[in-house]
């Protein structure tokens, strides 16, 4: 059972550069969050799905962009990408209740040079 | 007022004895809580969930709630050089979105 799987696992950007983070799981899980950690931080919530055809900002939105068109799907996209964003990403997934855990990918460590 | 406090540590403690790790929350509507570990370079993994107000116990691990008080806390009883890492603690909030404190640094000295 593979869980919640992100690719890639490492990535370097430049200023400017696009690019999409991927996010899968294969629990069946209506709900999935993206994640950002910065070094020696906690996680903050960027974007969250609660279903497919839902998504709602969390923490920090801005500078990224999400779509849910699967349960299994959730990607982060970053455009015109920053330094500010480098950081690790972490996508999660939980069941549509509010005692239940979140389920932790591997973690997208990006670079943005 | 942040979502979820924590003490950023890092707090050191003796091998063998109780650490107490601290959380606070703001939403008063928060049902659930979540204390996970994460070593570094790695993704958080849960250790304890509590739901209702009191103690709830897991071998070594006790996490305190009292809902009135805006509280969660995490006992780690006979800490070992393995439990060295930073432990964060996560709220449901009511419109479902899951947001953690900055986490709390663990270090347990040999």
């Amino acid at each position: 059972n593979a869980g919640v799987t992100q690719t890639p696992k490492f990535r370097i950007l430049k200023i400017g550069q696009s690019m999409t983070l991927q996010c899968t799981q294969d629990m069946n899980h209506n709900y999935m969050y993206w994640y950002r950690q910065d070094p020696g931080m906690g996680l903050k919530l960027i974007y969250y799905s609660v279903g497919a055809g839902i998504t709602d900002k969390g923490e920090v939105p801005n500078g990224y962009n999400v779509s849910r068109s699967t349960t299994e799907d959730f990607p982060l996209r970053l455009e015109l990408a920053a330094p500010s964003q480098t950081s690790v990403y972490f996508c999660a997934s939980s069941l549509p209740d509010k005692n239940t855990e979140a389920f932790f990918g591997q973690g997208t460590r990006l670079t943005v040079v | 007022q942040k979502e979820v406090e924590q003490n950023s540590g890092p707090l050191s403690v003796p091998e063998g004895a109780i650490a107490s790790l601290n959380c606070t929350y703001s939403d008063r509507v928060s049902q659930s809580f979540f204390w996970y570990r994460q070593y570094s370079g790695k993704s958080p993994e849960l250790i304890m969930s509590i739901y209702s107000n009191g103690d709830k116990e897991d071998g070594r691990f006790t996490a305190q709630l009292n809902k009135a008080s805006q509280y969660v806390s995490l006992l780690i009883r006979d800490s070992q050089p393995s439990d060295s890492a930073t432990y964060l603690c996560a709220v449901n909030l009511r419109d479902d979105k899951i947001i953690f404190g900055k986490g709390t640094r663990l270090h347990i000295l040999p």
